[in-house]
């Protein structure tokens, strides 16, 4: 079984719509969440954390955490061609643990 | 700039050559991080520094070879590669909290040195 699991995609949505990414831990004791943004050929830079259930915004993005159901998941409000990106989930209890990612394109 | 710088940033190397890749970060963080990204897999967690002394080896193969001679620089020598050894190589670094607490603060990443081995 994964520890993190993302859909890889692609998930493709229009230009302003907005995007939902997705992601699963199977380490029930992780204590902090992290979304990283990857455009091809760099390195991910984060975009989000969270650490209590709930929600998080900054900006047009929103991170939500349901620890019961280990789940973590970021909305892309008003989404643009350039967040068009992977994005990678990430769990830490002591040590990081990163999913696949999920590759998403943002149609003009 | 993330603060995290990585040379080279490309490297083409023969199966046995020997290199190595540096790692130095500026933002005053105790823990650095060697990770190993090959295409469409998760992010591979090869070492962990912390407070220079090396906390975590994940059964990485000892043709990897890692150095962190103080809390700022960190250092993969390479040799004997093999080509599945191709990959990105990203270094990271964090504030990382000792025995009885977590560490949960954010690992920031530097720009990666593509390594190609032939």
């Amino acid at each position: 079984q994964k520890e993190v699991e993302q859909n890889s995609g692609p998930l493709s949505v229009p230009e302003g719509a907005i995007a939902s990414l997705n992601c699963t831990y199977s380490d029930r004791g992780s204590q902090s969440f992290f979304w990283y943004r990857q455009y091809s050929g760099k390195s991910p830079e984060l975009i989000m954390s969270i650490y209590s259930n709930g929600d998080k915004e900054d900006g047009r993005f929103t991170a939500q955490l349901n620890k019961a159901s280990q789940y973590v998941s970021l909305l892309i409000r008003d989404s643009q061609p350039s967040d068009s990106a992977t994005y990678l989930c990430a769990v830490n209890n002591n040590d990081m643990r990163f999913g696949a990612g999920t590759r998403l394109t943002v149609k003009p | 700039e993330t603060g995290v710088t990585q040379t080279p940033r490309h490297l083409v190397m023969g199966m046995t050559n020997k290199k190595s890749l540096k790692c130095e970060q500026h933002l005053g963080h105790n823990a650095m991080y060697w990770y190993k990204q090959s295409a469409k897999k998760p992010l591979e967690l090869m070492f962990v520094y912390s407070l220079e002394e090396r906390v975590e080896n994940n059964s990485v193969p000892s043709r990897f070879s890692p150095e962190c001679p103080n809390s700022s620089h960190l250092f993969l020598h390479l040799h004997t590669l093999q080509p599945e050894d191709s990959a990105l190589y990203l270094c990271a670094s964090s504030q990382y909290r000792d025995s009885g607490g977590p560490s949960t603060d954010t690992q920031y990443f530097g720009p990666g040195t593509r390594l190609t081995v032939l």
